[in-house]
């Protein structure tokens, strides 16, 4: 399979965890995006990788959420102390120059 | 700031017939990037067309076809002789270029097609 990978696809986690959230993007795409989704909403940017260069972070990633993608391959989100809020769909997408972005299946993160 | 919104929250119809999914978007830029994407109850995001903002001419492809109008800044998705396999979320989405090489996209809510046998 070729395509954009989430690891874990599913996540329970109990209020004040920590969690990581892992995208391997295709192998030639050398941007990567981070998005949010929540029930009945449309995905929402996060943050924005060049190779390993981090461009841009979005106002929603509070100083709870890290992104990084070391030698621009793989990349990983985590969340610090989690909160109820938190629970969400968390999308990865990479692209190649051309500006189509193709996203994982996404990692399902339940708060309790 | 960027705004995509899709009025027609769900959309239900029965097999066969055709169905025109809304888009009606808002930028300043005068290069623009708009796209649909389709969300399976799988959950990932599919990407089925982009359109420049230089480019209004409409396209076909198979079953489904889009109407890019920038007078009314609207880009629509017609599926034509619907199936039950085109039910999912249907997004519209726009991007415009930041940062040199930053095509974040900003999406609509969605809309939810039902098809029924």
């Amino acid at each position: 399979d070729t395509g954009v990978s989430q690891d874990p696809r599913h996540k329970i986690t109990k209020r004040g965890q920590n969690v990581t959230f892992r995208c391997d993007p295709i192998s030639e795409h050398n941007r990567l995006y981070w998005y949010r989704q929540t029930l009945g909403q449309g995905p929402e940017f996060l943050t924005y990788f060049q190779n390993e260069a981090q461009l841009e972070k979005s106002r929603l990633l509070s100083d709870r959420f890290s992104a990084e993608r070391p030698k621009g391959s793989f990349s990983t989100l985590e969340i610090q102390r989690t909160e109820q809020g938190d629970s969400a769909m968390y999308l990865c997408a990479s692209s190649p120059e051309l500006f189509e972005a193709f996203f994982g299946q996404g990692t399902r993160l339940t708060v309790v | 700031a960027q705004k995509v919104t899709q009025a027609q929250t769900e959309i239900s119809v029965v097999e066969k017939e055709d169905v025109t999914l809304d888009c009606v978007y808002e930028t300043r830029d005068t290069t623009y990037y708009l796209f649909w994407y389709k969300q399976p109850p799988s959950g990932e995001l599919v990407f089925l067309i982009r359109r420049n903002s230089f480019d209004e001419q409409n396209e076909i492809s198979g079953r489904y076809s889009w109407n890019f109008q920038k007078s009314t800044s609207s880009f629509n998705f017609t599926i034509t002789a619907s199936q039950v396999v085109d039910s999912a979320v249907y997004f519209c989405a726009l991007s415009v270029l930041r940062g040199g090489s930053n095509y974040k996209l900003t999406f609509g809510k969605g809309t939810l097609l039902t098809v029924n046998p």
